[in-house]
């Protein structure tokens, strides 16, 4: 199977635009789970979406939002960007929303100037 | 709230020589635990996995026992090689919790030949 993919790889902004990025799971997997990566915070959780509805949020500012498909693909949205919200967003999929082991992308750095 | 903690790196160590890296967890229930690794601008890979206490989980030479007693899961190898050099994270999961992962903060392992 193909794992999971995620577009674009790399992106540069400036502040205030707004982006968005766009994840495809792994073939049956039906959550998506989107990190942020940062050198300061770490690996932080974002949210996560099940069968086009979000399941869990975390402690993110609403400028930061997503969405899933029906064919399970999700996209996160950050409007009116800052420059600390330049970091590595990953994405992780799995089956099932019960089943505890998830699966990475390669991530999208995003660098706002 | 639920936490894991990791040794700060780096940790440098010699081709062939024997690893360990710490983590330990505070979870307010029954976690699942996990050891991702991150090479250089790639996403997360999953390591290895344990799911319960006592449970061993072993991939690539290394291997992780799920100790309940002191709420720890030290990641070791026996003979490490320059590929190993990466960026390693423990993590839990807990399935009241949705099963969103909480990370330590990542360990670097530098390997010299």
């Amino acid at each position: 199977k193909a794992g999971v993919t995620q577009t674009p790889r790399y992106l540069i902004k400036t502040r205030g635009q707004q982006v968005t990025l766009s994840c495809s799971p792994i073939s049956g997997h039906r959550s998506v789970s989107w990190y942020q990566q940062t050198p300061g915070q770490g690996l932080q959780f974002l949210f996560e979406y099940f069968s086009e509805t979000q399941r869990n949020k975390g402690n993110f500012p609403g400028r930061f939002s997503g969405r899933q498909f029906s064919n399970s693909r999700s996209e996160m949205n950050v409007s009116t960007l800052e420059l600390g919200d330049s970091a590595l967003y990953l994405c992780a999929s799995r089956e099932e929303i019960v089943t505890d082991t998830q699966y990475f992308g390669p991530g999208t750095r995003l660098t706002v100037l | 709230g639920d936490s894991v903690t990791q040794m700060e790196g780096p940790v440098t160590l010699s081709e062939e020589a024997f690893l360990t890296i710490n983590c330990t967890y505070t979870a307010t229930g029954y976690p699942s635990l996990f050891w991702y690794v991150q090479y250089p601008g790639e996403g997360l890979q999953l390591l290895l996995k344990a799911t319960k206490a006592d449970d061993k989980g072993s991939n690539k030479g290394f291997e992780a026992t799920y100790r309940k007693e002191t709420t720890s899961f030290h990641l070791e190898k026996g003979s490490v090689q320059v590929s190993d050099s990466a960026v390693y994270f423990c993590a839990l999961s807990l399935n009241n919790a949705g099963n969103m992962l909480t990370f330590g903060g990542g360990t670097r392992l530098m390997v010299k030949p």
